[in-house]
């Protein structure tokens, strides 16, 4: 299974960008890049997705390198709210639908 | 409409007892997907559900752990004669399967969790 590496933490100033790096150096061509977040004492919530291309929605934007080995999640103004353990995700085919492996989640903190 | 719902919320329990942990998916969906988060640490991926079969059960963690799903609806995680180091939140999540080629999007919908304390 291919797996992803994140930093264990990382602050970042109120109305700044938030960039949350992740290395997925083993992906699989047809793998794709799933982010989540996971607030305190609450289950894990989607961000966005990619595959190659980079993606953009109303949360955040993802940045995917041209090798594909390595992915960056860009809060583009960071709020309190946004804290919370980030998780970078490598989807996995599997009979019948799809499998997450998740990697060990980066903690960002936003400070007023 | 209703999300993933997960009961006990919490779950308390003597080492050697066996508990068991019970998800409602999103109507509709088809693949439902068990996880454990223990203290300070990642998601760990248990088992999954397509429909009411489990093609794979190499995530548990032992043979005291086991997962059943009848209807395609409702499934039960059962852990037998409770370790200390099943204390843990177990997490459902529940998604469309794929019905046909390959989907871009397969967003998991996570539960609340059950916290397990085994004393």
């Amino acid at each position: 299974d291919a797996k992803t590496t994140q930093p264990p933490s990382m602050d970042c100033a109120e109305g700044r960008a938030a960039n949350l790096p992740c290395n997925h150096s083993t992906i699989s061509g047809n793998e794709y890049v799933y982010w989540y977040r996971q607030i305190h004492s609450q289950g894990p919530q989607y961000i966005i997705h990619g595959l190659k291309n980079n993606e953009t929605n109303e949360m955040a934007s993802l940045i995917i390198t041209e090798d594909r080995k390595s992915s960056t999640l860009i809060l583009p103004h960071a709020t309190l709210r946004d804290t919370a353990v980030y998780y970078c995700i490598v989807r996995v085919e599997v009979v019948g639908t799809y499998k997450y492996i998740f990697g060990t989640g980066t903690r960002l903190k936003v400070l007023a | 409409g209703a999300g993933v719902s997960q009961s006990p919320s919490n779950k308390v329990t003597e080492k050697g007892k066996d508990v068991e942990l019970r998800c409602d998916p999103i109507s509709g969906h088809t693949a439902l997907y068990w996880y454990r988060q223990s203290l300070g640490q990642g998601l760990e991926f248990l088992i999954y559900f397509q429909g009411n079969s489990a093609p794979d059960k190499s995530g548990l963690p032992s043979d005291r752990f086991s997962a059943e799903r009848t209807g395609g609806s409702v499934s039960t995680l059962t852990i037998q004669r409770t370790q200390q180091e099943d204390s843990a939140v177990y997490l459902c999540a529940s998604s469309l399967g794929v019905l046909s080629g390959v989907s871009s999007y397969n967003e998991q919908f996570f539960g609340p969790g059950t916290r397990l304390t085994v004393l």
